[in-house]
């Protein structure tokens, strides 16, 4: 696609539910990073992906959060027994090759509500 | 601890004038890149300008231009002919280079409205 696609783009769930985040990337971009923005907030890492494995997972909170991207594209973040907490627009971002020299395109997130 | 801190949570400027977003860093590491991204409405972050730290000469894209002070690590960025549409969150990030990562760190954000 032309830029990072993120589905859906808003979501609302229920304490302690299951939710899944997608991003497409854009095509040929072999870096692909997760970010959390909570509210008043600038964006906080979570993960960052070079194609199928993760490179650097040091962001993730805790145990009930978990991203993949089986086939060095598109990615999925999950997340486990949701809590209030976590409601926050969640950021999907990828670039070329990755490194720093190559500029890094966000998508426009998914907004998670937990209510 | 690697910290960013935009002391300006908000900023307003008249159409056509210029402006000044504050940004400062804490880093133990003389290798890096910063950042400053866009972020309006619609929640995508947008690319502003980026400045390596090695290069003493101050980065500029068309009306955006930064003055980076390694030593005092300071960061700020100045809007000049400031237009409607600059209206949006500004934030200030840094990614430290070295180690198998890319991941930015980001300050708070400075939300800049532009006045007709």
């Amino acid at each position: 696609g032309a830029g990072v696609s993120q589905t859906p783009s808003n979501k609302v769930t229920e304490k302690g539910k299951y939710v899944e985040l997608r991003c497409d990337p854009i095509s040929g971009h072999t870096a692909l990073y997760w970010y959390r923005q909570s509210l008043g907030q600038g964006p906080e890492f979570l993960i960052y992906f070079q194609g199928t494995g993760a490179a650097d997972d040091s962001g993730l909170p805790n145990d009930r959060f978990f991203a993949v991207r089986p086939e060095g594209s598109v990615s999925t973040l999950k997340i486990q027994r949701t809590e209030r907490g976590d409601s926050a627009v969640y950021l999907c971002a990828s670039s070329l090759l990755g490194g720093m020299n190559t500029e890094a395109f966000f998508g426009q997130g998914t907004r998670l509500t937990v209510v | 601890a690697q910290t960013v801190t935009q002391s300006q949570p908000e900023m307003s400027v008249q159409e056509a004038e210029t402006v000044t977003l504050s940004c400062t860093y804490d880093t133990s590491e003389s290798n890096y890149y910063l950042f400053w991204y866009k972020q309006p409405p619609s929640r995508q972050m947008i690319l502003v300008i980026r400045q390596e730290a090695y290069k003493q000469q101050n980065a500029t894209e068309n009306r955006f231009s930064v003055n980076f002070q390694k030593a005092a690590k300071s960061f700020s960025l100045k809007i000049s002919d400031s237009q409607l549409g600059d209206t949006a969150m500004y934030f200030c990030a840094f990614c430290p280079l070295g180690y198998n990562t890319d991941k930015l760190i980001f300050g708070t954000g400075t939300r800049l409205q532009v006045f007709p």
